[in-house]
């Protein structure tokens, strides 16, 4: 079945870096775009990036422009994102997401990975 | 940026019918997409292009899109219904690309 799994969330000190993954299997990856969202604890959705089928393509929220990276390999199915210069105000969940096509919904999800940012 | 407003809560006894808003400037353009976020799970889409269903999402479940509002109706409510709701739209102009989802709903089961 169509399965995402997010990894590498953890605490990390205001300033300091975290990579995130997402495995993506039951599906064609390299045929979908895909997406990174985050939920503040308590708080509703926020839409951090997205990046094409090929790679070739991203985009990213204000919020985190010039800060996070996003990137994918096809070969190995995974979705990766890059935060650099973490700020209190980045603690969430991050949720990677597949879209059918860009301006379109999200699904599935997967579980999401915690992030805290915490001195 | 794009903004999309939803009630905080809506309440709903067993058996009868929840609507739950969405609003936004020239909604009529947009496609509306709705999620279903259960506590401590991750979000499931139950609508999308205003009102498609996805497969396994209960015929209970639908949507409209008219207006500046698009509204998430869910008939004969269960308790497993009970849950935090979202709406979603894709923006796109001049200065700003990106998703926007709605503020959010808790739908409570009484």
């Amino acid at each position: 079945q169509v399965q995402l799994v997010e990894s590498g969330g953890g605490l990390v000190k205001p300033g300091g870096s975290l990579r995130l993954s997402c495995a993506a299997s039951g599906f064609s990856f390299s045929d979908y775009y895909m997406s990174w969202i985050r939920q503040a604890p308590g708080k509703g959705l926020e839409w951090v990036s997205d990046i094409s089928s090929s790679g070739k393509t991203v985009y990213y929220a204000d919020s985190v422009k010039g800060r996070f990276t996003i990137s994918r390999d096809n070969a190995k199915n995974s979705l990766y994102l890059q935060m650099n210069s973490l700020r209190v105000e980045d603690t969430a969940v991050y949720y990677c997401a597949r879209a059918p096509m860009v301006s379109a919904w999200f699904d599935p999800w997967g579980q999401g990975t915690l992030v805290t940012v915490s001195s | 940026s794009y903004v999309l407003t939803q009630p905080p809560s809506v309440s709903v006894a067993p058996g009868k019918t929840a609507r739950i808003t969405c609003g936004g400037n020239n909604f009529g353009s947009k496609s509306v997409h709705w999620y279903q976020q259960k506590p401590g799970q991750a979000p499931l889409l139950v609508i999308y292009y205003d009102s498609d269903r996805p497969s396994g999402i209960p015929e209970r479940f639908s949507g409209s899109n008219s207006g500046n509002t698009a509204t998430l109706t869910i008939t004969r409510v269960e308790a497993g219904d009970e849950a935090d709701y979202y709406c979603q739209v894709w923006d796109s102009n001049s200065d700003h690309r990106g998703y926007v989802f709605g503020t959010g709903t808790k739908v409570t089961v009484l």
